[in-house]
């Protein structure tokens, strides 16, 4: 049973390129969400979804598009990349009102 | 005001030592409550869920006062291996249930 995988788990970008952080879960879940974690910041919500084909802004949304094509994945789009995007990326998932489900992790560097 | 506040801390406790912490959340119509451990940037991994009536799992109590607008936890004969960062989850519900995480409170447990 994977639970939530979050691809990659490292990455460094120049200023101005695009990439996408994929994320996936096998638990049948409605809710996914992306988070990132910068110091002395907490987690703070990019975006989430509430089902497949849904996508909702969360409180730092600016710079990011998301798409949930499938019920499983969750894509995070960065399409220019700036150094205030350096930080760590989590993707959870819940059932609703439980408990969340997180990824690994990804760090990423933008140069 | 954030939705949901924690006091960072560091709480630096000997082993063996009783240490609590509280979490405020602003929100009256929050409807469910977690703490979540997290070490070192890696994902957080929840702990235990609060209900109303309180609850407990080894040697750690979790309480909930919706009057006051408050979670806390209470940590009993602390382990070194407890040493980490304790993050407080709040689910509110506008159309979607929403997690809000606090920025943690971090443990530091010493011989």
């Amino acid at each position: 049973n994977a639970g939530v995988t979050q691809t990659p788990k490292f990455r460094v970008l120049k200023t101005g390129q695009s990439m996408t952080l994929l994320c996936a879960q096998d638990m049948n879940h409605e809710y996914m969400y992306w988070y990132r974690q910068d110091p002395g910041m907490g987690l703070r919500l990019i975006h989430y979804s509430v089902g497949e084909g849904t996508t909702a802004k969360g409180e730092v949304p600016d710079g990011y598009n998301v798409s949930r094509l499938k019920k499983q994945n969750f894509l995070l789009g960065l399409e220019s990349a700036a150094p205030s995007q350096t930080s760590v990326y989590f993707c959870a998932s819940s059932y609703y009102n439980s408990p969340l489900h997180f990824g690994n992790g990804t760090r990423l560097t933008v140069t | 005001r954030k939705e949901v506040e924690q006091d960072p801390g560091p709480f630096n406790v000997p082993e063996g030592a009783t240490v609590a912490f509280n979490c405020t959340y602003s929100n009256s119509a929050s409807q469910s409550f977690f703490w979540y451990r997290q070490d070192c940037r890696k994902e957080p991994k929840l702990l235990m869920s609060v209900y109303s009536s309180g609850n407990e799992d080894g040697r750690f109590t979790a309480q909930l006062n919706r009057a006051s607008q408050y979670i806390s936890l209470l940590i009993r004969d602390s382990k070194l291996s407890d040493s980490a960062t304790y993050l407080c989850v709040v689910n509110s519900r506008g159309g979607s249930y929403i997690p809000t995480f606090g920025r943690g409170t971090s443990l530091i447990v010493h011989p």
